[in-house]
Order: structure tokens, then C-alpha cells, then sequence
């Protein structure tokens, strides 16, 4: 079953804009990650945010989290055509193991 | 830049066959998980090993699934006999426990007619 939750399903924006997605999770976790996927392709590790941590930053990318609200935000800045993919968040609980939401499919046009 | 291997990247099969599938992960990480995505369920874990000791199987139908590492740089998942239901890309993933993220293989995309 599913623990995270990405919304929206699907984003399209142009070039040079900002694409924010939202995940939201049910249990408490220990940290929450961040994939990308491109069409036919392995998922990506981008991002990792422990759960006392509430922002970070990775190049283009910000990661926020609330864990009183189960909430977590991926904000990608100046998008570029290469940003078109599917991203997912993923909550560790405290296994090590990942539970992967459905993912928010992006397009972004030139 | 290290990669996580995985065999073969296609495989078609007839219903009831068996279907292995291979996966070497990077040299040195002690976590590797199999999961399987479709469009339906999304990515489900199947298998979670540590240390090539299975943690964690119960995503994985037991009946027909199995998964092994029979040394540090061999994970596998074998399916017998296979069923049209379990057509759908099967990834490899390691890591290291407290490492920050896990490395995907590019997949296994399985059709069984």
C-alpha cells in the first residue's frame, strides 16, 4: 500500500518556471526521499530530508517537511525541458525500507 | 559512476514458464531491495536483504516468487511458474543503511503472454 501521496498527479509548465510538488504520508517516518524517473528508465535518488530536518537545498531544488502535518514539498526552480519525468516521494520508517507514493508526472515545454 | 546492473532488460515468456532475473549492486553497499512497478500499484517492494540476509519478503507472493543473494555481488529474483499478472518492470535497488538515497538499475521490463 501506498504511504506517500503525490499531488498533483500531473504538472505542465513552460520553461523558466517553478514546478512544486506534494507529497503527503500517513505513519511517522524516519526520513523522506525524493526520485526521479524518466520515461523508461531507473528511478533517480535526489534528495534526502531527516525528520528533524525542515528545508534543504540541492542545486535547483528545495525540499520541505512538516511532520505535523505529514507533508513534504519538492519546489524545482527555473525548469528546464530536461526536468520532464515522473517524481515520487518515499518514506523510510525506520527499516531502511522505502514506500514509494505514485508519483506527479511534469512537463515542461520549451 | 558506479551503477547497479541489472539482467536482462527485456523478457518475454509464455505462461508457466520460469523467469529469473539478475542484479549485481554496487561494489559495497549492504542493502539491496527488489521492487516491482506497474501502472496500476505504482512501485511495490518485493524483497529487502542486509548483508545478503533476507529482512523483509512479505510483499512477495511466496507461492510462485522467490528472491536469494547468493554472494555479495548477485541478488536475484526468480518466478515460477510465471503469470500474466506478473508482467511489469522489476528494479533493483542498493544502498548503504544510512546512506543518503539509493541507486536503481535501469529495470526489468517482464511480459508474460
Amino acid at each position: 500500500s501506498q504511504q506517500g501521496e503525490e499531488d498533483p498527479q500531473a504538472l505542465s509548465i513552460q520553461e523558466g518556471e517553478n514546478a512544486t510538488m506534494n507529497c503527503s504520508y500517513k505513519t511517522s517516518i524516519n526520513n523522506l526521499q525524493w526520485y526521479r524517473q524518466n520515461s523508461g528508465r531507473g528511478l533517480v535518488h535526489l534528495i534526502l530530508i531527516r525528520s528533524n530536518e525542515r528545508e534543504k537545498h540541492s542545486g535547483r531544488l528545495r525540499v520541505t517537511l512538516d511532520t505535523s502535518k505529514k507533508s513534504s514539498s519538492l519546489l524545482i526552480t527555473a525548469s528546464r525541458a530536461a526536468d520532464t519525468a515522473s517524481y515520487f516521494c518515499a518514506t523510510d520508517g525506520g527499516y531502511s525500507t522505502l514506500t514509494f507514493g505514485k508519483g506527479t508526472m511534469l512537463l515542461v515545454s520549451p | 559512476d558506479a551503477r547497479v546492473t541489472q539482467t536482462p532488460r527485456h523478457k518475454v515468456t509464455e505462461m508457466g514458464q520460469e523467469v529469473t532475473m539478475r542484479c549485481q549492486p554496487i561494489l559495497g553497499h549492504n542493502t539491496v531491495f527488489w521492487y516491482r512497478q506497474t501502472m496500476m500499484q505504482g512501485l511495490e517492494l518485493l524483497a529487502y536483504f542486509r548483508n545478503r540476509a533476507p529482512l523483509d519478503d512479505s510483499g512477495m507472493p511466496k507461492d510462485r516468487f522467490s528472491a536469494e543473494m547468493p554472494d555479495a555481488t548477485l541478488a536475484t529474483l526468480k518466478i515460477q511458474p510465471s503469470e500474466p499478472r506478473d508482467s511489469a518492470v522489476y528494479f533493483c535497488a542498493s544502498g548503504l543503511v544510512e546512506w543518503d538515497g539509493y541507486t536503481f538499475g535501469s529495470g526489468t521490463r517482464l511480459t508474460v503472454v
